[in-house]
């Protein structure tokens, strides 16, 4: 069984970015896409973006259209999630997950453990 | 964009008791539907695609149903282990979107 393996803990200022990983395990991708969600302290699970692997397409929710990248490198079997000018409201946990597809249903059947991100001055 | 409503948005029950949580779309998702289980700081685990469809390994007191623009997700006898937050989400169309979750406590 695949596993998604996201990069450590950040704490960045207001206004940067920070770019998190997400490798899969054997170092190669399998199924559709990679999802990101994040889910703030508390709060409820936040759908970013995803990628299509065999396009290298993404698509973003408009909330974050313009500041958020999400990337794929199939040689390495990483994924990133770039999100730009930091604000304290995006202090999170942002997980990956791998998107599948099963008569033509999507879902996100594998994810990544997280990785919290802490914007403070 | 879609939006998701899940009712209610905390129960309290016993291990043993049914439970049943509820999940409508503000417009049809035909069987686009996914419930997830999370627990305190862990990942999201999902359950069921399609609406109806058991993920492999998932116990079979977990099951789903419904098409359009109302669904739900019932635990025919809850576990100790069931006790967790539970969450939809559509993937009809693009943004993707997940219902707020629905917590259940144990009485």
């Amino acid at each position: 069984q695949v596993q998604l393996l996201q990069s450590g803990a950040e704490v960045k200022k207001p206004g940067s970015s920070v770019k998190v990983s997400c490798k899969a395990s054997g170092g190669t991708f399998s199924g559709y896409g990679i999802s990101w969600v994040r889910q703030a302290p508390g709060q409820g699970l936040e759908w970013m973006g995803r990628i299509i692997l065999l396009l290298g397409v993404a698509n973003y929710a408009q909330k974050f259209q313009g500041r958020v990248r999400i990337t794929a490198d199939k040689s390495t079997g990483t994924a990133y999630m770039e999100l730009n000018s930091l604000r304290s409201e995006d202090t999170a946990v942002y997980f990956c997950a791998r998107v599948d597809t099963k008569n033509d249903f999507y879902y996100m059947d594998v994810w990544g453990k997280g990785t919290t991100v802490t914007v403070s001055s | 964009d879609i939006q998701m409503t899940q009712s209610p948005s905390s129960l309290s029950a016993s291990a043993g008791d049914r439970v049943t949580i509820t999940c409508r779309a503000s417009q049809t998702i035909y069987s686009n539907l996914n419930w997830y289980q999370q627990k305190p700081g862990k990942a999201p685990k999902l359950l069921i695609s399609g609406a109806s469809s058991l993920q492999s390994g998932v116990p079979s007191g977990f099951s789903g149903s419904g098409s359009g623009t109302h669904f739900t997700l019932t635990i025919s006898s809850l576990q100790p282990e069931d006790f967790a937050t539970y969450f939809c989400q559509q993937t009809y169309t693009i943004p993707w979107t997940f219902g707020q979750g629905t917590k259940v406590e144990i009485k």
